[in-house]
């Protein structure tokens, strides 16, 4: 079975800095695309970046970018610049054959 | 328009009571997906389906029945609902391999 870590439960981030939030998965599926997507206190689920398995460059969304190191079976999402309306949850998600599995999340809170 | 919805958004029942949350999507997606969000658990796979007619089982299936006869359509239902279902339910749909899934508002459901 797929298996996804967050292991942050909650992240502080200075305004204007970069913060890196993890993610480990665990799959025995040859082909899988890694996720995250964005939850605001408003509820929606807000896709942000997408990353496949046999992705060989790090794919980036203006200012997301996946860190992915299969090997390792990593998957963080790296936010530069923060800014304010950034704070939320965020998921990091993998789909394999069938189904998509989520992590825990982590709250990330951007300071002024 | 083209999207996906889910009605209804807010839900108050009794113990014991059946329950049926619907979700409708126009973008003729293959794959479907019903989660659950609790605090602390992120989002839970409860079914999915691959197809008209066609479901299986996620992480946490039990109490909860799918059907799908309609690509469009694929309504979740609680035959007996417990306390412990309150929860937040989204339903997502998707296209197949491992291509994003698009989430709906999202229901939210409390059990008395």
């Amino acid at each position: 079975a797929q298996k996804i870590t967050q292991t942050q439960p909650g992240m502080f981030v200075q305004e204007k800095e970069a913060v890196t939030l993890d993610c480990t998965y665990d799959t025995s599926d040859q082909s899988y695309g890694l996720f995250w997507y964005k939850q605001p206190s408003s509820g929606e689920m807000i896709f942000l970046i997408y990353q496949g398995s046999y992705d060989e460059q790090n794919a980036t969304e203006g200012r997301y970018s996946l860190n992915f190191q299969k090997a390792r079976k990593s998957a963080n999402l790296v936010i530069s610049a923060s800014q304010l309306g950034d704070s939320a949850m965020y998921f990091c998600a993998m789909r394999g054959f069938n189904d998509m599995r989520f992590g825990a999340g982590t709250r990330l809170t951007v300071k002024p | 328009d083209a999207g996906i919805t889910q009605s209804p958004r807010y839900k108050i029942t009794e113990t014991g009571r059946q329950v049926t949350l619907m979700c409708h999507q126009t973008w003729s997606h293959s794959y479907m997906f019903w989660y659950r969000q609790d605090l602390g658990h992120g989002l839970r796979l409860i079914y999915y389906s691959a197809a008209a007619d066609i479901t299986d089982k996620g992480e946490v299936p039990d109490g909860y029945v799918v059907s799908r006869s309609k690509t469009e359509n694929f309504p979740l239902t609680l035959e007996s609902a417990t306390r412990s279902q309150t929860s937040v339910y989204f339903c997502a749909s998707g296209g197949p391999n491992t291509g994003e899934l698009f989430f709906g508002e999202g229901s939210r459901l409390t059990v008395l």
